[in-house]
């Protein structure tokens, strides 16, 4: 999990901003995923991607938007539709081949409005 | 899709006893679970995981027993540190969407001295 990196570790949004949350991972791993996470609750999935250029909404997307441009990178940017934007944000990746499932997490970017 | 309960909420156990962490999926098809520890303010870090077609797994202090039948997985946790307190995440794996997870809600333990 030390190839999974986010940046930044805290990010500050001010009302009707949109801030972009970056994650990138040389593992060489086919897929990547947003989850989001609140006190006292488990992770939750906002988007996930499965191979450059496709991904797919998860259990909690309203509010929220990727890319997956290169293999390698899978920012998440976090709109102003969003209300309730404050919440620990992390970024998983794995292999995505066959039976090879594990998700290796990045440290997280801990996201607050000012 | 998936729902995946996981109980207790909190546990809290003196050093040297044993910690059981239980959940439940809805999912009968569901092929995969991995068991992740947090510390506070940490990553998820994944300390075992357990295929459909195994009933039980161990590495050193740490086993998990699947039941598919009952559609139940346990975190056993023997000899207990004080290093072993966190959050432990249970997740399932939904069938037809690659390695998408779902998680529960999380067991913080607590290891006394």
């Amino acid at each position: 999990d030390g190839g999974i990196t986010q940046s930044p570790k805290y990010l500050f949004r001010k009302e009707g901003q949109n801030v972009t949350l970056s994650c990138e991972q040389n593992l060489n791993h086919d897929a990547m995923y947003w989850y989001r996470q609140d006190p006292g609750q488990g992770l939750r999935l906002i988007y996930y991607s499965q191979i450059v250029n496709d991904f797919q909404k998860g259990d909690i997307a309203e509010g929220y938007s990727v890319s997956r441009e290169k293999k390698e990178s899978f920012p998440l940017t976090v709109t102003s539709a969003q209300k309730n934007p404050t919440a620990f944000y992390l970024c998983a990746s794995s292999p995505g081949q066959g039976s090879q499932e594990t998700q290796y997490f990045g440290p997280g970017t801990r996201l607050l409005v000012l | 899709g998936e729902n995946v309960e996981q109980h207790p909420s909190t546990l809290s156990v003196q050093e040297g006893d044993s910690a059981v962490i239980k959940c439940t999926y809805s999912d009968s098809a569901s092929n995969y679970f991995p068991w992740y520890k947090q510390e506070l303010g940490k990553r998820p870090q994944l300390i075992i995981d357990i295929r459909s077609n195994v009933g039980e797994k161990k590495d050193q202090r740490i086993a998990v027993t699947l039941n598919k039948t009952a559609k139940h997985f346990s975190l056993h946790i023997t000899e207990t540190q004080p290093e072993d307190s966190a959050v432990y995440f249970c997740a399932a794996r939904e069938t037809g969407t690659a390695s998408k997870l779902t998680f529960g809600t999380g067991t913080r333990l607590q290891v006394t001295l």
